[in-house]
This record gives structure tokens, sequence and C-alpha cells, in this order.
């Protein structure tokens, strides 16, 4: 298995621009989510889903939206970006949540730049 | 509200002491409570989790502690190793959500 992929591994953009970060998980896990992560401020998260076509908004959603078409898929996508959501971004599943919770696995993370 | 308070920012022990890094949150519906481990250029991987109907939970040289009427929880480390130097992170979830602290950085001096 290959775990949680996350795609590109760097990306900078200029203002205003759009782009789709990817995330792929190969482990059948329900739960997925996306979270940023900025000095001094831990890991905030940005949107989840808890299974194909079902999603939901985290802390921090706006300028961000997200879609789930497939259990193996949960691309973020950045609409009109700002020079705020410069960040590292990181892609998390977790296995089926029969009303638990339970440990999720981290992608590598993807580090955008907006300029 | 819903912030996680994580204490201390940044911690430094000689090899072989023992570390603990303590988090505080308000909400006491919160019911899982994890510990990740981040290395350098890397995505946090869980280290320990507790679920609020246990008090403590041990792991090999990793334990965590959890007081629900203070809404407190810790991570312990025994027997520090230069291995264990990473940024440590405490969660709490509730209902598909979870919010982080802010993070400990650990320096374990050789």
């Amino acid at each position: 298995n290959a775990g949680v992929t996350q795609t590109p591994k760097f990306q900078v953009l200029k203002t205003g621009q759009s782009m789709t970060l990817q995330c792929a998980q190969d482990m059948n896990h329900e739960y997925m989510s996306w979270y940023r992560q900025d000095p001094g401020m831990g890991l905030r998260l940005i949107h989840y889903s808890v299974g194909a076509g079902i999603t939901d908004q985290g802390e921090v959603p706006n300028g961000y939206n997200v879609s789930r078409s497939t259990t193996e898929d949960f691309p973020l996508r950045l609409l009109s970006a700002a020079p705020s959501q410069t960040s590292v971004y990181f892609c998390a599943s977790s296995p089926g949540l029969a009303g638990r919770h339970n440990e999720q696995f981290f992608g590598p993370g993807t580090r955008l730049t907006v300029l | 509200g819903e912030n996680v308070e994580q204490h201390p920012s940044t911690l430094s022990v000689q090899e072989g002491d023992s570390a603990v890094i303590k988090c505080t949150y308000s909400d006491s519906a919160s019911n899982y409570f994890p510990w990740y481990k981040q290395e350098l250029g890397k995505g946090p991987q869980l280290i320990i989790d507790i679920r609020s109907n246990v008090g403590e939970k041990k792991d090999q040289r990793i334990a965590v502690t959890l007081n629900k009427t203070a809404k407190h929880f810790s991570l312990h480390i025994t027997e520090t190793q230069p291995e264990d130097s990473a940024v440590y992170f405490c969660a709490r979830g509730k209902t598909y959500k979870y919010i982080f602290g802010t993070g400990t950085r650990l320096k374990v001096l050789a």
C-alpha cells in the first residue's frame, strides 16, 4: 500500500490563480481530511469527508472547496489564491468511523507559496 | 471554546531523562485524545491515543494520562533517546472534527 499520497510536493502561485491539491489513499478509508499547518499554529482542519459524496467544513474553510466523488480521492481546490493561503497542506485519512475516532494517517504534505 | 492549549512550546531534556507535555481543553464533549509526532519535512504520525472512558494508557516508553474533570491530558516519555527529538502535537476529537494543539518541540540532548 502506498498509504496517503499528495501532489504536488511544492507549488508557487500568483495571487488570484487557482489550483487543485491532489490527495489519494489506497487503504479504503471512509474518513478523509485536509489541514493547513502554519508556524506556531499547529494543524487546522479545513474540510473533511466521512464518505463518498459527503463533505463538511472544518475550522478554516473559507477560500477552499472540496469534493469526494470516490472513496480514494479528496482534492482541495483554491479558487483564487491569496498570500494568506501560503502554508503547508496535509491530507489525512482514517478507517471506517462506526461512531468512533480512529488513527489518522497523514500524507507527506504540499508546501504552497502564494506571491 | 474550541482551542487546545499545549505547553511547553519547547522542551530540552538530557538523554535518559523523562519528558512531559501537557494539553488542556474546554469542550467537555470531546471524547478522543491522540498524540502525534512530526519529524522534519514529514507528516504527523500517531504515537498514542486515549478515549474518554480511559484514564491512562501506556505503550513501552510512552504513556498518556487523561483527567476529564480537570480537562487536561498529558504525554509522558521516559528514558528519552535522541530519536525522540521532534515536534509533538496533542489533539482532541469530537464528532469527526479534530482540534490540534500548537505543538511542542522536544530536543533530547546526547
